[in-house]
């Protein structure tokens, strides 16, 4: 099945910094790949996406980048603020699955953004 | 979007005992995913429930252990039979065809927070 490995487990950075969180995957065929943030005792929430036919996708402060190549995939937050900090975790399709409601998620990192 | 209930929010529970979480969607969905989060861990999915049919578990999740129930499209219900410690963990329901629109999102609901002692 798909195998997803995610670092740093812990990041923490300045208000106004930027994050970096990386995710690899195993499945070359996987085509779908979103970021959820966890709100400390709240639901995990899609923050940003990317499929395989783009390499890189902005949402204002979040940008999402994938090289297939190396199958990996990464998170970017710029200018950080302290209700950025929560656990975000990287998912990606089981392996060979059509359903995108089926996912691996990564180990999770938790952002600490200090003021 | 799509807004998914679930019941209870949290419980303690004694060994041995089971529990039924419920979960309604606002929405007529095909799938409903039950998903794990033990604590201060990431999110497993223990299976998927389909109307009509059996649910399909993924590997580490039995039926006996986990019963599923989707009596029609908007609910669903898990359960966690013969508890014990290491059942500890929040219970997440999940969508992603609110409406029928798959846009990729998974929706979740708020979560069952059970605590086995």
């Amino acid at each position: 099945g798909e195998n997803v490995e995610q670092h740093p487990s812990t990041l923490s950075v300045q208000e106004g910094d930027s994050a970096v969180i990386k995710c690899t995957y195993s499945d070359s065929a996987s085509n779908y790949f979103p970021w959820y943030k966890q709100e400390l005792g709240k639901r995990p929430q899609l923050i940003i996406d990317i499929r395989s036919n783009v390499g890189e996708k902005k949402d204002q402060r979040i940008a999402v980048t994938l090289n297939k190549t190396a199958k990996h995939f990464s998170l970017h937050i710029t200018e950080t603020q302290p209700e950025d900090s929560a656990v975000y975790f990287c998912a990606a399709p089981f392996a060979g699955g059509t359903s995108y409601g089926k996912l691996t998620f990564g180990q999770g990192t938790i952002l600490t953004v200090h003021p | 979007s799509a807004v998914i209930s679930q019941k209870p929010s949290r419980d303690i529970c004694q060994r041995g005992t089971s529990l039924t979480i419920q979960c309604q969607v606002d929405s007529q969905v095909t799938m409903m995913f039950w998903y794990r989060q033990q604590p201060g861990q990431s999110l497993t999915l223990i299976a998927t429930a389909n109307q009509g049919s059996e649910a399909t578990y993924e590997s580490g999740f039995v039926i006996d252990k986990f019963p599923i129930s989707r009596p029609n499209l908007t609910f669903s219900t898990l359960t966690v039979s013969n508890m014990s410690p290491e059942d500890s963990s929040i219970y997440l329901c999940s969508v992603n065809t609110p409406s029928g629109r798959n846009t990729g999102e998974l929706f979740f609901g708020e979560g069952s927070r059970l605590t086995v002692l």
